[in-house]
């Protein structure tokens, strides 16, 4: 079976572009989450979809949106791109919704804005 | 709010010696916790799970983890340190009916031939 993919790998973009960034889950699984990565802050969770509706919301700016599509597949688009917003973008699927779920990461999108 | 310590940003071990990463969490009710390893440019790798039961939880390459409410810990361990052990691990905690985890900073762990 195969894994999380997510696309692309590396992005490189500039302040006040806009990004987009794919995640295909699991097959079978209908919740994907994306979490963002840098050194300073950590880990840090952005949204959870879950048969095409967000379901949570993470702690940042309406420049980070989201949407799932019917076949499960997530994208994130970030706008007006800052410094800040440079890190490891990583996408998480599983077959329901809830904590209890085990989730299965992507090796995620690394975006650097210059 | 919930929230996750890792106090060891960076340990190092030799290989066959055992291994404590320590976790502390902050939670109202009884947590949903996590450990995750992390090897360089991946994602993350879920190595076991705590929701409720058996105290002492086993996961996968050997790891366990024993949960203590008296201490808010969660600390995972390893008697025997392999080389392919040398990764960053995260440790997570999860409410109740909610996707969202919340993960400490992080522990390196090194090893030393």
């Amino acid at each position: 079976k195969a894994g999380v993919t997510q696309t692309p790998r590396y992005l490189i973009k500039t302040r006040g572009q806009q990004v987009t960034l794919s995640c295909s889950p699991i097959s079978g699984h209908r919740s994907v989450s994306w979490y963002q990565q840098t050194p300073g802050q950590g880990l840090q969770f952005l949204f959870e979809y879950f048969s095409e509706t967000q379901r949570n919301k993470g702690n940042f700016p309406g420049r980070f949106s989201g949407r799932q599509f019917s076949n499960s597949r997530s994208e994130m688009n970030v706008s007006t791109l800052e410094l800040g917003d440079s890190a490891l973008y990583l996408c998480a699927s599983s077959v329901t919704q809830g904590t209890n779920e085990k989730l299965f990461f992507g090796s995620g999108t690394q975006l650097s804005v210059l | 709010a919930q929230s996750v310590t890792q106090p060891d940003i960076h340990i190092t071990v030799s290989e066959g010696a055992s291994l404590e990463l320590r976790c502390n969490y902050s939670y109202g009710a009884t947590p949903y916790l996590f450990w995750y390893v992390q090897s360089p440019g991946q994602g993350l790798q879920l190595l076991l799970k705590y929701f409720s039961g058996d105290t002492l939880v086993q996961g996968i390459k050997g790891f366990e983890a024993e949960f203590k409410r008296s201490q808010s810990s969660f600390n995972l361990r390893k008697p025997s340190v392999h080389w392919s052990d040398a990764a960053e691990y995260f440790c997570a905690v999860g409410a109740t009916g909610r996707r969202a985890l919340t993960f400490g900073s992080g522990t390196r762990l090194q090893v030393q031939p």
